[in-house]
């Protein structure tokens, strides 16, 4: 079955324990991207990646790293988590050409206390 | 990045069709219009997508005014699985813009 998934579901942290969420992908596509959706601000990109060893900032990447060693794999790091990162985060892919559609992952819930 | 506005929400019935509009007035002649929805507690689920011709899928149609700056998503027949929060997206070389959506509220 053709899928995104992200691990941790659901994360509770304190500020500054450094973190990773990983995002694997089975459909052999070259962008991935990661984003974050608050209430009332909708979903807003991070980062995103075109290919293996190319990333590129999106709308809000403060506080973010990322890396593409991989095609299947995209993790996003903190690594000084903050509480104003508590959100809802989704990890997408999809093939190269822009039009194409995103299949996106079921969320992981970051709580930074 | 072009913008896409759209009702905050909107109500219908079970087995009408369903007619969630989206204006996109600054839209660029290469983005493609994207339909995604989300249903609660889940990631957005893509719809369907088109760039100036009308579109058909097995989920929905989506109707493209001939000046691309309005588009129209068309559920034949509502569900009560169709209840979900609904994105018009402009999808440019990169970035998928996120709105705030259409929430539809479909009643039994």
């Amino acid at each position: 079955e053709a899928q995104v998934t992200q691990n941790p579901r659901y994360l509770i942290t304190v500020t500054g324990k450094k973190l990773t969420v990983t995002c694997s992908q089975n459909m052999n596509h070259e962008y991935m991207s990661w984003y974050r959706q608050d209430p009332g601000l909708g979903l807003r990109q991070i980062y995103y990646s075109m290919n293996v060893e190319v990333t590129d900032k999106g709308d809000v990447p403060e506080g973010y790293k990322v890396s593409r060693k991989e095609k299947r794999n995209f993790p996003l790091i903190l690594e000084s988590p903050s509480p104003n990162q508590t959100s809802l985060y989704f990890c997408a892919s999809r093939g190269p050409l822009s039009g194409q559609a995103k299949f996106f992952g079921p969320g992981t819930r970051l709580t930074v206390l | 990045d072009a913008k896409t506005t759209q009702p905050n929400s909107m109500e219908s019935n079970e087995e009408e069709p369903v007619h969630l509009p989206c204006n996109h007035s600054t839209i660029s002649g290469t983005d493609y219009i994207h339909w995604y929805r989300q249903l609660p507690s889940q990631g957005p689920e893509y719809v369907i997508h088109g760039l100036t011709s009308n579109v058909n899928n097995r989920m929905a149609s989506l109707a493209i005014a001939e000046d691309r700056k309005s588009s129209t998503l068309i559920l034949h027949r509502a569900t009560l699985r169709d209840a979900a929060v609904y994105y018009c997206i402009l999808q440019g070389a990169q970035k998928l813009v996120f709105g705030q959506g259409t929430r539809l509220t479909i009643n039994p």
